[in-house]
This record gives structure tokens, C-alpha cells and sequence, in this order.
């Protein structure tokens, strides 16, 4: 099953504007991930925010984090046609010292040239 | 490698048939997942390694499937029986963290079995 729940489930904006996804979680994280996977492809690696912080920057995306709430949000300013993909929210569990990923169903942005 | 290598890239199944999927991660990676991903959805966790040990496989849907990690590098995952439900893409992925350490996966191009 998975723990994560992204929202909105499809994004669709112009060139330029700002694209921001949201994911919800159930139980207690280690730390909160946002992936990216283009068409056909892997996933890649964006953003990891661990469980004691509350923002985060990397160039154009800052992550919030909200452990009160179980939630987590990606912003990415001035979108680009090259920010088409789906991301995901992936969440670290952590069981006797080791930790395992599960990811959420993912929003699928469109940003239209 | 320099990256995460799967294979094979595409495979077709007649249901009823063993299929074998191999995964080579980036040297000296200590974790290594296996994930589903069905069309439209996100990946969903089947199992994971640290080195050697499979230290979760609570994903593994059934007992028709089973992965192996002999030696802490290559990683086999092996579908027995298949079933039109096991299409979709099985990725694999591995990271350099291990115990206490987070987690940061570098994912494979994927294996897309297809069963008719």
C-alpha cells in the first residue's frame, strides 16, 4: 500500500508560473523525499527534507514539511516546458535500523510552452 | 557502473511462464529496492536489501515472487507463474546509504514485463 498522497493529482500551467504539489502522509517518517520521472523513465532524485525541518531550497524548488499536519509541499517557480514530468513524495520509514522508501501516487504537471 | 542497470528493458510473458529480472546497481551501494509501478501509479515497494540480507520483502505480492541478492551487488528478481496482474514496471534502485542513514535512491530505467 502506499503512504503518500499527492495532490493536485494533475497539474497543468503556462511557462513562467508557479507549480505547487502537495503530499499527505500516515505515520511517522524518518524523512520526506520528492522525486521526478519523466515519460518512460526512472525516477530521479530532487529534494530530501529530514523529520526535524521545516523548509528547504535547491535552486527553483523549496519543499515545506509539517509533521503536526503530516504533510509536505513542493514549490517550483518560474516552470519551464522541461519541468513536464509526474513527481512523487516518497517517505523514509525506518525499522530497527533500517529504512525503507514508499512513494505516493504522484502529480503529473504539464507546463505548457 | 555508472549507473543502475537493468535488464531485460522490455519482456514478454505468456501467463504461466518464469521470468527472471536483473538489476545491477552503482558499485559499492550498500541498499538496493525493488519497486512495481503500474501505469498512471506510483511505484510500489516490494522489497530491500542491505547488502546481502533482505531485510523487508513485506511487499512481495505473493509467494510467486522472489528476489535475491547472493553476493551484495547484482540482484535477481524472479516471477514464477506469471499472471496477466504482474505486467507493469518492475524498477530497481539502490543507494549508498545503510543502517541510520536516510535513503537517497538512484533508480534504473526500469524492466516493462508484459504478460499476454
Amino acid at each position: 500500500s502506499q503512504q503518500g498522497e499527492e495532490d493536485p493529482q494533475a497539474l497543468s500551467i503556462q511557462e513562467g508560473e508557479n507549480a505547487t504539489m502537495n503530499c499527505s502522509y500516515k505515520t511517522s517518517i524518518n524523512n520526506l523525499q520528492w522525486y521526478r520521472q519523466n515519460s518512460g523513465r526512472g525516477l530521479v532524485h530532487l529534494i530530501l527534507i529530514r523529520s526535524n525541518e521545516r523548509e528547504k531550497h535547491s535552486g527553483r524548488l523549496r519543499v515545506t514539511l509539517d509533521t503536526s499536519k503530516k504533510s509536505s509541499s513542493l514549490l517550483i517557480t518560474a516552470s519551464r516546458a522541461a519541468d513536464t514530468a509526474s513527481y512523487f513524495c516518497a517517505t523514509g520509514l525506518g525499522q530497527g535500523g533500517s529504512e525503507k522508501l514508499v512513494f505516493g501516487k504522484g502529480t503529473k504537471l504539464t507546463v505548457n510552452p | 557502473g555508472a549507473g543502475v542497470s537493468q535488464s531485460p528493458r522490455y519482456k514478454v510473458a505468456k501467463r504461466g511462464q518464469d521470468v527472471a529480472l536483473r538489476c545491477d546497481p552503482i558499485s559499492g551501494h550498500v541498499s538496493l529496492f525493488w519497486y512495481q509501478q503500474a501505469l498512471g501509479q506510483g511505484p510500489e515497494f516490494l522489497t530491500y536489501f542491505q547488502n546481502e540480507a533482505q531485510l523487508d520483502k513485506s511487499g512481495l505480492p505473493s509467494d510467486r515472487f522472489f528476489a535475491e541478492r547472493p553476493e551484495g551487488s547484482v540482484s535477481t528478481l524472479k516471477i514464477q507463474r506469471t499472471q496477466q496482474e504482474d505486467s507493469a514496471v518492475y524498477l530497481c534502485a539502490s543507494s549508498l546509504a545503510g543502517a541510520w542513514g536516510a535513503n537517497v535512491l538512484t533508480f534504473g530505467a526500469g524492466s516493462r514485463l508484459t504478460v499476454l
